[in-house]
This record gives structure tokens, C-alpha cells and sequence, in this order.
């Protein structure tokens, strides 16, 4: 079956634009994850989300960024008035029921550039 | 909140030899420990994972060890190939608060060279 798939792959955006990032997860899985990997790092946990809820969005760095899944499938990634240090790498996950016995499958990610 | 370091930070080996990954965390609550490879322009991928309560987890050329005592866990990859090159990542897995769901902290990652 299709694994997680994100679009834009690539995101070019000018300072103080808004953005949407989009991830479809694998068809059934109850939970999604956010992650930014900055350059030369390891992913950085932003929003996990249960269902439609948001179970945790300690991650997020400030409330420009916002994220949704109305459905409980597709889950939108918002970024508000964009700044240079958005500049990153945005990788969905997604898992069965979101339990620590659960892997993480993630998408290819989507590449924002802030100019 | 969980810390997760990881070295070494690069790793070159030649074809044939064995490649050895190490981690180290701090919540002692964390139960979980993947393990995931990251080729250019794709997401991670996972290849191994441990639970806390087991020691040594193989598949095939890829082992992972789990210390709980010492907070530590390692990769072993064995008769290393060129297809291994990649960047690797350890994760530890954390549950909320009581909760049965968590988040996982990630590594700084190892870039892995195999020389053939």
C-alpha cells in the first residue's frame, strides 16, 4: 500500500509569507506527527495529533506555526508570516494507534526555503 | 524533557567491516528505542527498533543492544556494503505523562561511509 506522502516537496517562500504544508498518512493510521529536521540534525518533534485532536503540540515553536487534521486523515501544517529560521526540512509521520509499541513510518518530508 | 546523543557524528569504514553506532539518554522513563536510516532527500526509515524490556535485538547484518541501566543503546551493522552509506539516527521513545502515547527524540545522527 502507499506510505505517507507530503506535498509541495519543495517550498520556496519570500519573509513574512504564509505557508501550508500537506501530509497524507498511511490510510487507517489514528496518529500523526510533525517534525522540522533542520540541517545536519535530527528531526525535532513539533505536533502529534489523535485522531482530529492535537494530543501534544509542545513542539511547536511559537504560534505562528498551527496545525489541523480535520478529518482525522490529511493533516495541514500552517506557518504563519515566515522567517528565514523556518527554513527547513518538515517530515509527517504516521502510526497505528500512536502507543509506544507503534512504529513511525514518515513521509519524504517537504522542503521549506524562507528567503 | 529527553536528551538523545549520538556518536560518532561521521563514520567511514571500508566494505566488509563492521560499523558500531552509539546512543545515550536521560529520561529513564523512555521505553522505546528505534532506529532509522535517512538516505539524500527522503524521509527516515526504520530499521531495527529495541524495547526496554529486551537486551540484544538482531536482524540479520543489524543488531541493536539495549543498557538500561546505563542509559545507553548501540547499533551494529556487520559485513558492511556500499548500499549501507547513509545517516543514521537513534530515537528513545517517551510516554506522556501516563499516558499511552509519547513522542520520540532523535539523535544528531551519524553519517555512515562505506568504502568499497
Amino acid at each position: 500500500g502507499a506510505g505517507v506522502s507530503q506535498t509541495p516537496s519543495n517550498k520556496v517562500t519570500e519573509k513574512g509569507k504564509y505557508v501550508e504544508l500537506r501530509c497524507d498518512p498511511i490510510s487507517g493510521h489514528t496518529a500523526l506527527y510533525w517534525y522540522r529536521q533542520s540541517l545536519g540534525q535530527g528531526p525535532e518533534f513539533l505536533i502529534y495529533f489523535q485522531g482530529t485532536g492535537a494530543a501534544d503540540d509542545s513542539g511547536l515553536p511559537n504560534d505562528r506555526f498551527f496545525a489541523v487534521r480535520p478529518e482525522g486523515s490529511v493533516s495541514t501544517l500552517k506557518i504563519q508570516r515566515t522567517e528565514r529560521g523556518d527554513s527547513a526540512v518538515y517530515l509527517c509521520a504516521s502510526s497505528l494507534i500512536g502507543g509506544r509499541t507503534d512504529t513511525q513510518y514518515f513521509g519524504p518530508g517537504t522542503r521549506l526555503t524562507v528567503l | 524533557g529527553e536528551n538523545v546523543e549520538q556518536h560518532p557524528s561521521t563514520l567511514s569504514v571500508q566494505e566488509g567491516d563492521s560499523a558500531v553506532i552509539k546512543c545515550t539518554y536521560s529520561d529513564s522513563a523512555s521505553n522505546y528505542f528505534p532506529w532509522y536510516k535517512q538516505e539524500l532527500g527522503k524521509g527516515p526509515q526504520l530499521i531495527i527498533d529495541i524495547r526496554s524490556n529486551v537486551g540484544e535485538k538482531k536482524d540479520q547484518r543489524i543488531a541493536v543492544t539495549l543498557n538500561k541501566t546505563a542509559k545507553h543503546f548501540s547499533l551494529h551493522i556487520t559485513e558492511t556494503q556500499p548500499e549501507d552509506s547513509a545517516v543514521y539516527f537513534c530515537a528513545a521513545f517517551a510516554n506522556a505523562g501516563g499516558t499511552s502515547y509519547g513522542k520520540l527524540t532523535f539523535g544528531q545522527g551519524t553519517i555512515l561511509t562505506v568504502h568499497p
